[in-house]
């Protein structure tokens, strides 16, 4: 079964730090671009960043560029998100998934999600 | 950065309705657009890419149209499954963004 599963998530307060795991299954992992989307609580989906194949290549939403780190291990068949001085802002649902990107250019597969809160 | 709006925000149907949703660019992005669906609680599904391109699985009453700057989803006969936010994404430059979404419910 093609699966993501992610892990990590929490409660942490302003300015720490949180990794976030997501573990694939099921599919050639190495062959796909990997991805982070997150979503607020009652608002919409938000693109975080991206991964090439090979961890070449990474691109990151300006709100969170020289926070947070993406990283893969294909070895592992795993994705990572390191995410530093948390803020407020960034209290959401964060979800996993892989493209054929640039090709197909949707995100195919898609992880249930871990929950990140960051409060005092 | 492209910015993607949604409309309308929200939408009203019933089961067996045809439904038509409208997302336009800021800017002209070809083709590469993408549709998503979101029930609660659940993660994305992607259903359509390359703005036209029906995912493996869904269901053919879904349709994707238009290329530049406007396009669209339709659902051609609501099920009661369909009901959920849809979601466009831009696929053509980095940051990729998503629409504010669009719910439809129940009439």
């Amino acid at each position: 079964e093609v699966q993501l599963v992610e892990s990590g998530g929490g409660l942490v307060q302003p300015g720490g730090s949180l990794r976030l795991s997501c573990a694939a299954s099921g599919f050639t992992f190495s062959s796909y671009w990997m991805i982070w989307v997150r979503q607020a609580p009652g608002k919409g989906l938000e693109w975080v960043a991206n991964i090439k194949q090979d961890g070449s290549e990474k691109y990151y939403v300006d709100s969170v560029k020289g926070r947070f780190t993406i990283s893969r291990d294909n070895a592992k068949n795993s994705l990572y998100l390191q995410m530093n001085s948390l803020r407020a802002e960034d209290t959401a649902v964060y979800y996993c998934a892989s493209s054929q990107w640039p090709q197909k250019g949707a995100f195919d597969i898609w992880g249930q999600g871990t929950m990140v809160t960051v409060s005092s | 950065d492209i910015q993607m709006t949604q409309s309308p925000s929200s939408v009203s149907a019933s089961v067996g309705d045809r439904v038509t949703i409208t997302c336009r660019a800021s800017q002209g992005i070809s083709s590469w657009l993408a549709w998503y669906q979101q029930k609660p609680g659940k993660a994305p599904k992607a259903l359509i890419y390359a703005a036209s391109t029906l995912q493996s699985g869904v269901p053919s009453r879904f349709s994707g149209s238009g290329s530049g700057t406007d396009f669209t989803l339709t659902i051609s006969s609501l099920q009661p499954e369909d009901f959920a936010t849809y979601y466009c994404q831009q696929a053509k430059s980095f940051p990729i963004t998503f629409g504010q979404g669009t719910r439809l419910e129940i009439k």
